[in-house]
Order: C-alpha cells, then sequence, then structure tokens
C-alpha cells in the first residue's frame, strides 16, 4: 500500500474512445505528478500538479488532457489515443514539487489502444 | 540536453556477488538524486536518496550510494545480493538549471540466479 492509488489497473480501448484514468492520495501532499512507461524507455513526466495549478506540461499531445479537481485526485483524459500510447501510467504525489521531497507512485494503469 | 544515463540496461548475477549499476547525469548546480526499485508486480518505491552532506548515503535492504560530483555519477552499490533483489532499479535526478521535476533513467533490470 503506497498512499497512492490508481484505477483501473487495466484498460484496452479503441482509437476512437474517451477514457479517463483516475489517481487518489491519503498522504495529505501538495503535488501529483502523471509519468507514462514504456518498454526499454525511461519513465516520462507527463503532468505536474501543484495545488490543483499545472506547472508542468513535458510536450504533452493534446490527446492526453488531465485534471486536478483537489490535491487529492488528479484525472488523465483519454482522447483518440494511438497504439503507441499502450504503456503503464504511473501516478504520484509529494509533498510539495519543489525541493528534494521523495516521490510516491502508485501500482499504475496498465492502458492498451487497440 | 539534460539527461540520466544508466548504462547497464540488464544485469545477471548469481547469490552473493556483489553489485554496483551505474548512474551518470548531466545537470548542472545542486541536484537531489535518487534510486527506486521497482520489484515484479509491484509499484515504484525509494530505495534511497542524497540530498546534501555525506556523499556515501545507505538505504534500506543493504543497499548503498555514492554521489561523486566531479563524474556526475551517483553509483548504487550492494556488497552481496540475493534473489530477492531481482529488480528493476532506477536512477532519477531532481534539480539542476531549468529542471525542478524528477528525472528517470531508463532503468537497469538486475536478475538475480540462486
Amino acid at each position: 500500500e503506497t498512499g497512492v492509488t490508481q484505477t483501473p489497473r487495466h484498460l484496452v480501448m479503441g482509437m476512437t474512445n474517451k477514457k479517463s484514468l483516475k489517481c487518489e492520495q491519503h498522504l495529505g501532499h501538495n503535488a501529483m505528478y502523471w509519468y507514462k512507461q514504456s518498454a526499454k524507455k525511461p519513465l516520462e513526466l507527463m503532468f505536474v500538479y501543484s495545488l490543483e495549478e499545472r506547472v508542468e506540461n513535458n510536450s504533452v499531445p493534446s490527446r492526453f488532457s488531465p485534471e486536478c479537481p483537489n490535491s487529492s485526485h488528479l484525472f488523465l483524459h483519454l482522447h483518440t489515443l494511438q497504439p503507441e500510447d499502450s504503456a503503464l501510467y504511473l501516478c504520484a504525489s509529494s509533498q510539495d514539487w519543489q525541493g528534494g521531497n521523495t516521490i510516491y507512485f502508485g501500482e499504475g494503469s496498465w492502458l492498451t489502444v487497440v | 540536453a539534460q539527461s540520466v544515463s544508466q548504462h547497464n540496461h540488464h544485469v545477471i548475477l548469481s547469490e552473493a556477488a556483489s553489485l554496483e549499476l551505474g548512474c551518470n547525469y548531466s545537470y548542472g548546480g545542486t541536484v537531489n538524486l535518487f534510486w527506486y526499485v521497482q520489484y515484479p508486480g509491484q509499484h515504484l518505491q525509494l530505495l534511497l536518496k542524497y540530498f546534501s552532506g555525506d556523499p556515501l548515503v545507505k538505504g534500506i535492504k543493504g543497499f548503498e550510494a555514492e554521489f561523486i560530483k566531479s563524474k556526475f555519477s551517483f553509483n548504487l552499490r550492494k556488497p552481496s545480493v540475493q534473489w530477492s533483489d531481482t529488480a528493476e532499479y532506477f536512477c532519477a535526478v531532481k534539480g539542476g538549471t531549468g529542471r525542478r521535476a524528477l528525472t528517470f533513467g531508463s532503468g537497469t533490470r538486475l536478475q538475480v540466479q540462486p
């Protein structure tokens, strides 16, 4: 149990579907993150939110749309994805995003785009 | 470009062998350094971290890492590995010029044979 919960754990979607990934953290942290983990590639930072405000967008295509309604919840809305978007999407949180705070990860959502 | 390099992609060792995994980064300025581990089927979790002070950092499960500023390195070591150390190990760096979020290397898969 990491204190960061992601749902669903597995998702298969067609290229024309709209789906969302959900993340909830129970650690009282102020910063939340989305990372993408693909085989044989470094973890790629996608988005950073601090106190519900997006502070970093790492050149992510607009077919990925994040939403942070409060400091405990983070969503990743998915629309018209491509097969190459299939990957493990990791949510994470930390006390704040500046400084060397430890980042705590969820178990990830496996996404397959068909 | 700023990057984190892990040169060993796949390491196979026998139990009781010594381990050293390399990590180099290309950031200038002050950095915070981390090693994360991902056991099969589990979430990413922190192994150890360096913020300042003693460049030799001790983490969980007998792991340690040494920060050598002049070499931009933060290599992970363990004197005697166990089968349960089989996992993927990720080096991560936070900080450096214009970069405030955590950036990961591509990971090293360690396989320990009994």
